[in-house]
């Protein structure tokens, strides 16, 4: 079955510094990268996303890095902030153009002031 | 702009139980319409994914089920609840094909 493996499990950062967390993914039938951002209680947000026809996206402090022939894709938070710290999730387009996303298993990210 | 609904935020319900969640999307037409639980702390467990109007697609062996009476209206439903059907349910919606899916804010369901 079909896996994206996320990791690490968990990370704390020190404020201003910067976080990475890492994807991996099998086969998929598109390259199409979400990653989504999820607080207590709430629904996941989608964050940023990159569909790799380029190699790497930025959006603010937010950025994805693909790398394509060793199937992995990361995001990184530049200067990271106590307001970050959430769980995220990295996702992998499932089978053919369902729209079908196959998530990671979440990065609790803690960002200490 | 789009919005996506769901209700109740939070349920408790008694073992046996039948259970009825609601998903509205606002805003967009012919979405995909999707359902997760979410465990505590863990991933999320795509449960049902529908293309149209009574297209469902079941993921996952359960006693849950899902419909979709109108173009933008997803429903989760059960018969009777098992202590093992408490989690946080999420709705999502996406347009066709192989795009970004956005979340509603949930349903905490807590089986006693």
């Amino acid at each position: 079955q079909q896996q994206v493996k996320q990791s690490p499990q968990s990370l704390i950062v020190q404020k201003g510094g910067i976080s990475i967390i890492n994807c991996a993914y099998e086969n998929t039938a598109f390259d199409y990268f979400p990653w989504y951002q999820q607080f207590p209680g709430k629904g996941p947000a989608l964050l940023i996303a990159i569909r790799p026809d380029v190699s790497e996206k930025k959006e603010g402090r937010f950025t994805i890095s693909f790398n394509k022939s060793a199937k992995q894709f990361s995001l990184h938070i530049m200067d990271s902030q106590p307001g970050d710290s959430a769980t995220y999730f990295c996702a992998a387009p499932r089978g053919s153009n369902t729209g079908k996303l196959i998530f990671g298993q979440g990065t609790t990210l803690q960002v200490k002031p | 702009s789009q919005t996506i609904h769901q209700w109740p935020a939070t349920l408790v319900q008694p073992v046996g139980s039948p259970l009825s969640l609601e998903c509205t999307v606002e805003g967009t037409s012919n979405p995909n319409l999707y359902w997760y639980r979410q465990a505590a702390g863990r991933g999320l467990q795509l449960l049902f994914y529908s293309v149209g109007i009574g297209q469902i697609s079941s993921e996952v062996p359960q006693n849950l089920s899902a419909s979709r009476p109108q173009d933008r209206q997803f429903i989760l439903s059960s018969k009777k609840l098992l202590l093992s059907d408490s989690g946080f349910y999420l709705c999502a919606w996406s347009r066709q094909g192989p795009y970004e899916q956005y979340f509603g804010p949930g349903t905490r369901l807590t089986v006693t």
